[in-house]
């Protein structure tokens, strides 16, 4: 089975600041990879996707994220954060063989302080 | 509001009672997967469905809990004999045949048992 590790539990920034969180897998299969970010009092959606091609993906809101296959770590960024950005923040992780359930990882909470 | 819905948003019962929550996946969608979440951690996979089928139930927490989807369009997740450590919020998230596809979910129920 899958499992998903995200490094960061709690992250506190200024606006402006850059942000990196840390994302690492571990699954011998090819996976498709997810972040979801949840704004308080709302639901879950989707950040950005990788089923395939270029490594480098780009989401809603200015966010990124690379997958770096040899390090199994799919890491999401953006260059200069806002207020706005403050929620959680949940790497996932979907096999590609078998039944595809999506694993989550415990989520890093950010704060962006104005 | 095409996305998915889920019924209640809150539910408050006593330690012992029975309760059943009903998730409305986007119509399209033959896949429906049910989470938990608690405080601090990510979703947690509980089972899903593929059309009427419940393909994996090894993951429901305990026997108290059960899940149906009986014409392949909603779902209900009863939890039986509710302890304190119930108390969680209940995601459903559906999507679409499994591949390169997202998972969309839904405001989920949060269940406080007294």
């Amino acid at each position: 089975a899958q499992s998903v590790s995200q490094h960061n539990h709690h992250v506190i920034l200024s606006e402006a600041a850059s942000l990196e969180l840390g994302c690492n897998y571990s699954y011998g299969g090819t996976v498709n990879l997810f972040w979801y970010v949840q704004y308080p009092g709302q639901h879950l959606q989707l950040l950005l996707k990788y089923f395939s091609g270029d490594p480098l993906v780009k989401g809603i809101k200015g966010f990124e994220a690379e997958f770096i296959k040899s390090k199994f770590s799919f890491n999401l960024r953006k260059p200069s954060v806002q207020w706005s950005d403050t929620a959680e923040y949940f790497c996932a992780v979907s096999p590609l063989r078998g039944s595809y359930i999506p694993t989550f990882g415990r989520g890093t909470s950010l704060i962006v302080h104005p | 509001d095409t996305g998915v819905s889920q019924d209640p948003r809150h539910k408050i019962t006593k330690r012992g009672q029975n309760v059943t929550f009903r998730c409305d996946p986007i119509s399209e969608h033959n896949r429906l997967y049910w989470y938990r979440q608690t405080l601090g951690q990510g979703p947690e996979f509980l089972t899903y469905f593929q059309n009427e089928a419940q393909l994996e139930k090894s993951r429901l927490l305990s026997d108290r809990f059960s899940a149906e989807r009986p014409k392949g369009s909603f779902s209900t997740l009863e939890i039986q004999r509710t302890e304190q450590g119930d108390s969680a919020m209940y995601l459903c998230a559906s999507s679409a045949i499994p591949g390169n596809t997202e998972a969309f979910f839904g405001q989920g129920t949060r269940l406080t048992v007294v």
